[in-house]
């Protein structure tokens, strides 16, 4: 079974600092890999997600993630953050070819300071 | 296009009182998933249907917990009698046939008190 590991809690960053949060997964090849954001009162809305073919992939709200297979990482960047940013950031991983459902992480806090 | 929609957005009620939470699926869309937020256990998946059949509820915490879909553009689910420790947000989320990607609902923030 996939697992996905989100190591940071909560990140603090300054608005207009780059952004770089982390996702690791547990998959025995490769795997189907998301971003959802939900802000405070709202839903998971997708970022972006990974397949297959480039590894770098863009997403809304000038997100972008990276699949590095050799480290087993998915990680989210933004060259620039703004304080609308601010909310929790779920990587997920689904299993290609059998029950696709994706397992979620835990979560990570972005906090945005003025 | 409207996405998954769900009702109640918010609901309190007190314990021992029956809860229905409701969705409605994109359009199209034939696999429905339920899930639960807490802050101690994170996001977990109660339950999923393909083409209104249930085929995964191996989530669902206990007997007081009920999912239907009796049809491709509505699903509840049900909580009775309701305890404090189901307070939580639950989600409602639909995928394409054969998609590998879920869309979801605003969440029924519900409270037992």
């Amino acid at each position: 079974a996939q697992s996905v590991t989100q190591p940071d809690i909560h990140i603090t960053v300054s608005e207009g600092a780059s952004l770089e949060l982390r996702c690791n997964y547990s998959y025995g090849a490769t795997p189907y890999l998301f971003w959802y954001v939900q802000s405070p009162g709202q839903g998971l809305q997708l970022l972006l997600k990974y397949f297959s073919g480039d590894t770098l992939v863009q997403g809304i709200k000038g997100f972008e993630a990276e699949f590095k297979r050799s480290q087993s990482s998915f990680n989210l960047r933004k060259p620039s953050v703004h304080w609308s940013d601010a909310a929790e950031y779920f990587c997920a991983v689904g299993a290609p070819g059998g029950s696709y459902i994706p397992t979620f992480g835990r979560g990570t806090s972005l906090i945005v300071h003025p | 296009d409207a996405g998954v929609i769900q009702s109640p957005r918010h609901e309190v009620t007190e314990m021992g009182q029956e809860v229905t939470l409701r969705c409605k699926p994109i359009s199209g869309h034939n696999s429905l998933f339920w899930y639960r937020q807490t802050m101690m256990r994170g996001l977990e998946l109660l339950i999923y249907f393909n083409n209104n059949v249930p085929i995964d509820d191996s989530g669902m915490p206990e007997d007081r917990f009920s999912a239907k879909m009796p049809n491709a553009s509505f699903s509840t689910l049900k909580i009775q009698p309701s305890e404090p420790r189901d307070s939580a947000v639950y989600f409602c989320a639909s995928s394409l046939p054969g998609g590998n990607t879920i869309y979801f609902g605003e969440g029924s923030w519900l409270t037992v008190v």
